[in-house]
């Protein structure tokens, strides 16, 4: 079956670092794959996603690469701040599904500090 | 511009007790809408999806049901709550480009 699987957080970086969070997938045929954003007590936000193999996601400085030899999409940032502080969600979407139901890896916690 | 609503924002009920949440979204027609739940610290659970009025697909069984009785509103609704209900209700739409769109989330506590 499908499935996402993310790494464990939380993440806790300092401002400026150099920012990788993993995701790895399993998935028949050729996903869609996203990254959202979740600030505290809000909705899900889409950051960038990718519709085919080497693609490249990228959004407020953030970006992805769909890997499909390693079945990977790992969100990276060159140099973070403290308004990144936020939960991650990987997530793909079948492409054999007309209703688009995602699977969601379980989130990453990234704090950043001043 | 599409936009989606969720309401109530907060909400406290107690044990035994009915739900219900609405979802409705603007600027779009036909959208694919789904429910979700967060449990506190864990991923998004689907819990129903509908590509049409009247049309709704259970993924997970549980004491919850949904409805959809306009196009663009999607109703989460419970008879009778459990504490295992509380959660971080979402809601989304979809459009054609498979990208899914969330809205700002219900924040259910049952007592």
């Amino acid at each position: 079956g499908n499935s996402v699987t993310q790494m464990e957080g939380p993440v806790t970086l300092s401002e400026e670092a150099f920012l990788t969070i993993n995701c790895t997938y399993t998935a028949t045929g050729y996903p869609s794959l996203f990254w959202y954003v979740q600030y505290p007590g809000e909705g899900l936000q889409l950051l960038l996603k990718a519709t085919k193999a080497d693609d490249k996601g990228s959004n407020k400085g953030f970006e992805a690469t769909y890997r499909k030899e390693t079945t990977s999409f790992h969100l990276e940032k060159g140099s973070v701040q403290v308004s990144d502080s936020a939960v991650y969600f990987c997530a793909l979407s079948p492409t054999t599904s007309g209703t688009y139901k995602y699977i969601f890896g379980t989130g990453t916690r990234l704090k950043v500090l001043a | 511009s599409q936009t989606i609503h969720q309401w109530p924002a907060t909400l406290v009920q107690p044990v035994g007790s009915p739900l219900s949440l609405e979802c409705t979204v603007e600027g779009t027609s036909n959208p694919n809408l789904y429910w979700y739940r967060q449990a506190a610290g864990r991923g998004l659970q689907l819990l129903f999806y509908s590509v049409g009025i009247g049309q709704i697909s259970s993924e997970v069984p549980q004491n919850l049901s949904a409805s959809r009785p306009q196009d663009r509103q999607f109703i989460l609704s419970s008879k009778k709550l459990l504490l295992s209900d509380s959660g971080f209700y979402l809601c989304a739409w979809g459009g054609g480009g498979n990208e899914q769109f969330f809205g700002p989330g219900t924040r259910l506590t049952v007592l």
